[in-house]
């Protein structure tokens, strides 16, 4: 089985641009999970989805960020317009209902913003 | 809002020695679920081992187990004759029980190194 998949695993990017991260949970899971990591706040939730709804977004930064799950097997976390202080590697992790609570993490994105 | 605290960021061990790494949280919650993951160099998120609150038997797993104190809100790892290959960041985490959010609380994070 594969696991969680995230794209690109690296992205260096100027202040102002877009950014968009992707993620593929595995295959069956139906909750879906954003997280942050970066040295000063440690690892952070930003949004989770179950069933491809978003079912807690309060630790979304700011408007900058947004979120979206389309179908079950894909997700996206975007960053309009991208900032310097955004520069941390971002996790996706998925999960299955009653299935132990175990969270699954993709290898993570490491965005640097320039 | 609950929190959990890993009060040692760098912890070193002989190789083969055993070694145990520290958790405490807060919560107000009965039901929850604490998990140990760790992260090597490759950024990789591994989950090393998990336990259910209701459980008064501590979990294991090969090498690793953990000393759960529900009263002391403690949930220590203890790694067994350690190997290089467990040299990484291990990251201490708490989750509601059923029917709360399914996010997952995270310590700062304690940096293992294992000397040969």
């Amino acid at each position: 089985d594969a696991g969680v998949i995230q794209s690109p695993r690296h992205e260096v990017t100027e202040m102002g641009q877009e950014v968009t991260l992707r993620c593929k949970p595995i295959s069956g899971h139906n909750s879906l999970f954003w997280y942050r990591q970066t040295m000063m706040r440690g690892l952070e939730l930003l949004i989770y989805f179950n069933n491809n709804v978003p079912i807690d977004d309060s630790g979304m930064p700011e408007d900058r960020f947004s979120a979206k799950m389309p179908n079950a097997s894909f997700s996206t976390l975007k960053i309009q317009p991208s900032e310097p202080r955004d520069s941390a590697v971002y996790f996706c992790a998925s999960s299955r209902d009653f299935a132990k609570n175990i969270q699954y993490f993709g290898a993570g994105t490491r965005l640097s913003v320039l | 809002a609950q929190t959990v605290t890993q009060s040692q960021p760098e912890m070193s061990v002989q190789e083969a020695e055993t070694v145990t790494l520290s958790c405490t949280y807060d919560t107000s919650e009965s039901d929850y679920y604490l998990f140990w993951y760790k992260q090597p160099p490759s950024r990789q998120m591994i989950l090393v081992i998990r336990q259910e609150a209701y459980k008064q038997q501590n979990a294991t797993e090969n090498r690793f187990s953990v000393n759960f104190q529900k009263a002391a809100k403690s949930f220590s790892l203890k790694i067994s004759d350690s190997q290089l290959g467990d040299a990484a960041m291990y990251f201490c985490a708490y989750r509601r029980g059923q029917g709360g959010s399914e996010k997952l609380v995270f310590g700062k994070g304690t940096k293992l190194t294992v000397n040969p």
